[in-house]
């Protein structure tokens, strides 16, 4: 089946600095990626869109020069905490529909756990 | 914003046992579906039901929809310790916008 691939799972990371989160489909070109975040005990809030070749789609609230996002290629989206700080603490999740229809489910990745010290 | 809530927010029951989850949406749908997350990890698509059917199978779990009620259930038959997840149902509106919208997720714990 589809696979989406992400990395790392798990960073530890000082506040000041950026992290990078890759998602990668292994097996199909998906021209669009989703990026969640998710806060412990709590469901999956949409962070922005990710079109490849294009600029990304941000969600009302969400600062597109804090939460960078690339999808440079078909199979490969990026998304890079910039400046981090403890809040941004959480776990980010991408996802990814196979197939052009409303009729598929979507495929995430594993997810990265990011802690900010 | 969330667009599905579900209930209850955190059920426990008996291995054997059966486990309903519900789920209610409030605009029009192409489609709700249902993913499951082991703690700390990704979501898993387990069933999609489209907004012209009713109710759906795969293996234990079953499916319903009520576009009327804006309402969906799942029903984990037979449940085992490894059905111990969290189940959060999501929608995907018409308009096209591919985006998926998630429920608060029930919380399920079956006791061995």
């Amino acid at each position: 089946g589809a696979v989406v691939s992400q990395h790392p799972s798990w960073v530890i990371c000082k506040s000041g600095t950026s992290v990078k989160i890759e998602c990668r489909s292994l097996d199909f070109q998906a021209t669009t990626m989703f990026w969640y975040r998710q806060f412990p005990k709590q469901s999956l809030m949409l962070m922005a869109t990710s079109n490849e070749g294009s600029k990304a789609t941000y969600e009302q609230g969400v600062e597109k020069d804090k939460f960078l996002i690339n999808h440079a290629s078909l199979t490969l989206s990026t998304l890079t905490v910039t400046s981090a700080h403890p809040e941004d603490s959480s776990f980010y999740i991408c996802s990814a529909r196979v197939g052009f229809s409303a009729n598929y489910g979507y495929t995430f990745g594993s997810g990265t756990r990011l802690t900010v010290v | 914003s969330q667009q599905g809530e579900e209930d209850p927010q955190a059920l426990s029951i008996q291995e054997g046992e059966n486990a309903t989850m519900n789920c209610s949406y409030k605009t029009s749908i192409n489609n709700l579906q249902w993913y499951r997350q082991n703690s700390g990890r990704g979501l898993v698509h387990l069933i999609l039901i489209r907004s012209n059917e009713r109710e759906k199978h795969s293996g234990r779990l079953r499916v319903t929809l009520d576009t009327s009620k804006k309402s969906s259930s799942l029903l984990i038959t037979a449940s085992r310790a490894a059905d111990t997840a969290s189940y959060f149902c999501a929608t995907d509106a018409q308009g096209g916008s591919e985006k998926l919208v998630f429920g608060k997720g029930t919380k399920l714990t079956v006791n061995p």
